[in-house]
This record gives structure tokens, sequence and C-alpha cells, in this order.
């Protein structure tokens, strides 16, 4: 089945020590999104590709980075976590301006 | 700021009755509406999607969007105790390097009891 995963589900990381976040898709979309979700809060739009371009959200601390190696891939850079960016971290893809964003299961980071 | 409201709940329902959950939005420019379901613990799961003005049915599930009153609503029938979750409102907005942007609600939690 066509769909968006991602790795690691749960991942533990130090005060400040880099962590980095996966997602892979196999539905063939152009655009991959990552947004953040602290409990009982929306999720939040971090950045996205379109493409092979990458599009910052104006509120995105610059402790977030990402790469897009290739269609299928995306990665999530926290290059130095603290306590406040412990959340669930959702990709999503779309087909370019076809509207759907199908998620991937998320990964639960935990900051310590 | 472009801003989706929803009531948080929790909606309460007993089994097999009509569970009505209800969205407002602030940009009149939107043109995509989605109803997210999410679980406690998962990520959301699209479950319909609606784009013009009316009903749009899918089973159990029914949107309903009124674009002049910029309202959009979920009507889910027969509810079962397996639809208890959080219902998250999005609406959509092209971005202009490409794809789109959801603005989520906070999401309704909805319990379905026995």
């Amino acid at each position: 089945d066509a769909m968006v995963i991602q790795n690691p589900r749960y991942q533990v990381t130090q005060f400040g020590k880099p962590v980095t976040l996966s997602c892979s898709q196999t539905l063939n979309h152009n655009v991959m999104y990552w947004y953040q979700q602290k409990s009982s809060q929306a999720p939040k739009l971090l950045f996205h590709y379109y493409d092979k371009d990458f599009n910052n959200e104006a509120d995105t601390p610059d402790n977030f980075q990402s790469r897009r190696p290739n269609t299928s891939f995306c990665f999530l850079d926290i290059r130095s976590p603290g306590l406040g960016d412990a959340a669930m971290y959702l990709c999503a893809t779309s087909l370019g301006l076809v509207n759907e964003q199908f998620f991937g299961p998320g990964t639960r980071l935990t900051v310590l | 700021q472009k801003e989706v409201e929803q009531n948080s709940g929790p909606l309460s329902v007993p089994e097999g009755a009509i569970a009505s959950l209800n969205c407002t939005y602030s940009d009149r420019g939107s043109q995509s509406f989605f109803w997210y379901r999410q679980y406690s613990g998962k990520s959301p799961e699209l479950i319909m999607s609606i784009y013009s003005n009316g009903d749009k049915e899918d089973g159990r599930f029914t949107a309903q969007l009124n674009k002049a009153s910029q309202y959009v609503s979920l009507l889910i029938r027969d509810s079962q105790p397996s639809d208890s979750a959080t219902y998250l409102c999005a609406v959509s907005h092209i971005l202009t390097g490409g794809g789109n942007k959801l603005t989520f609600g906070t999401g309704t939690q909805l319990k379905v009891e026995l």
C-alpha cells in the first residue's frame, strides 16, 4: 500500500544533542511537509518542499532545518533541542495543487 | 492571521446518535476544507474533503460547507464508540512557493458513549 513512513516512531534525546527525524513516502507526491504538534494543540507547519524548492515558515526557529535528498525522502534536523521542542513531529505529503495532505504516523520526541 | 475556530468539547453523544461538529474560518479566500480524525497519540487521518458549497456524503459522514457564512461542519450518523477521537477542521490556501498550507483548528473531542 502507498504510504508515508516516519522513523523512528519514538525518539529520546538530551538537551542540546542534535537529532534527525526521517520521512519517506511511496505516494510519489511532489510536496512534503513537516508539522510540529504539541499536546492539545493544532499541528503547526514548520516548512515544506515543493519538489526541490524549500519553503520555510516565517516563525520556524533557526534550530530546525530540513533536507530532501530525493523525491521519496525528507529529513528534519533539530540542531540543539530544547525542552520546548518536545512534541509530535508529523510528516505529510500532497500531490502538487491537489490539496489533500496525507500524514505519516509521526515521531514522538522527548527531550531530557 | 488566518484562523480556524472549533469548540474544543468534549462533545458527548450516545451510541447510534448523530454527532455534529462545527468549524468557522476567517480567510474568505480559502478554497478547500478538510476534516481529519486524530486518535490520542496518533497522527491525523483524512476523513472528508469538501471544495464547494453544499453537502458531501461519504458513508456515515457528511461534510457541509457554507462559504458565505465561512462555516463548515461534519455530521457523523449512527455514531460508534470507535468514532471517539479529536476531529480537526483544516482550511487550505495555496502557498506562493507551491503546495498548500493547512491551517488547523485545535479540534473537537468527540466521545461516543455506550
